[in-house]
């Protein structure tokens, strides 16, 4: 079973707009949940994480997520879009009882458009 | 982004051939990670070394040979390759192996194998 889903291969948003980028995942216990953003031809950045504490945690470049443990999603955030922006981005969970297995999703490409 | 170094940036190499994929960290963490980036797949992760030695080993086929000599350096030795093996391969390291740690990336070496 898949531990981590991104629904959306590709997300388009307007300059100014918000953004939502979607991650749910499958894992018993708490997880532990994190963000990456990779830009062309480089490797992963870390984003943000959330260990335990406040749900809304807040990252790097403005960008935010909200842990909702009943829905068991991890969705990405930003008020306000750059062009910027615009990369691959990955969820990834790792599972508590087992700190060496660490899942990634597939991806969801950010288009920001002027 | 030069705290993970990968080198090389880019490799073609014959499925008869023996290369090796070297990794260097420059953060002082003690754990490093081999992935395998493949197009529109979520990363699989390959291999797990923990002050050198392997502490994870997800199912990769035996024509890749990770070596951890000291916990700055990893390698991976590949011999015997399949196009199927075409694909990113991305280093990380992370202060120790534990979950809560972040993962930070090298830029990756893009292998194609004909």
């Amino acid at each position: 079973a898949q531990s981590v889903a991104q629904p959306e291969d590709q997300v388009n948003v307007a300059e100014g707009n918000p953004l939502t980028v979607k991650c749910t995942y499958s894992v018993s216990g708490n997880p532990y949940l994190f963000w990456y953003v990779q830009y062309p031809n480089r490797g992963l950045q870390f984003l943000l994480k959330y260990i335990t504490g406040d749900n809304l945690v807040k990252g790097s470049y403005g960008f935010e997520a909200e842990f909702n443990k009943s829905q068991t999603s991890f969705h990405l955030k930003k008020p306000s879009a750059l062009v910027s922006d615009s990369a691959l981005y990955f969820c990834a969970v790792r599972a508590p009882n087992n700190f060496n297995k660490f899942y990634f999703g597939s991806g969801t490409k950010l288009n920001v458009k002027p | 982004e030069t705290g993970v170094t990968q080198t090389p940036r880019h490799l073609v190499m014959g499925m008869t051939n023996k290369k090796s994929l070297k990794c260097e960290q420059h953060l002082g963490h003690n754990a490093m990670y081999w992935y395998k980036q493949s197009a529109k797949k979520p990363l699989e992760l390959m291999f797990v070394y923990s002050l050198e030695e392997r502490v994870e080993n997800n199912s990769v086929p035996s024509r890749f040979s990770p070596e951890c000599p000291n916990s700055s350096h990893l390698f991976l030795h590949l011999h015997t390759l399949q196009p199927e093996d075409s694909a990113l391969y991305l280093c990380a390291s992370s202060q120790d192996h534990q979950g809560t740690k972040t993962q930070y990336f090298g830029p990756g070496t893009r292998l194609l194998v004909l």
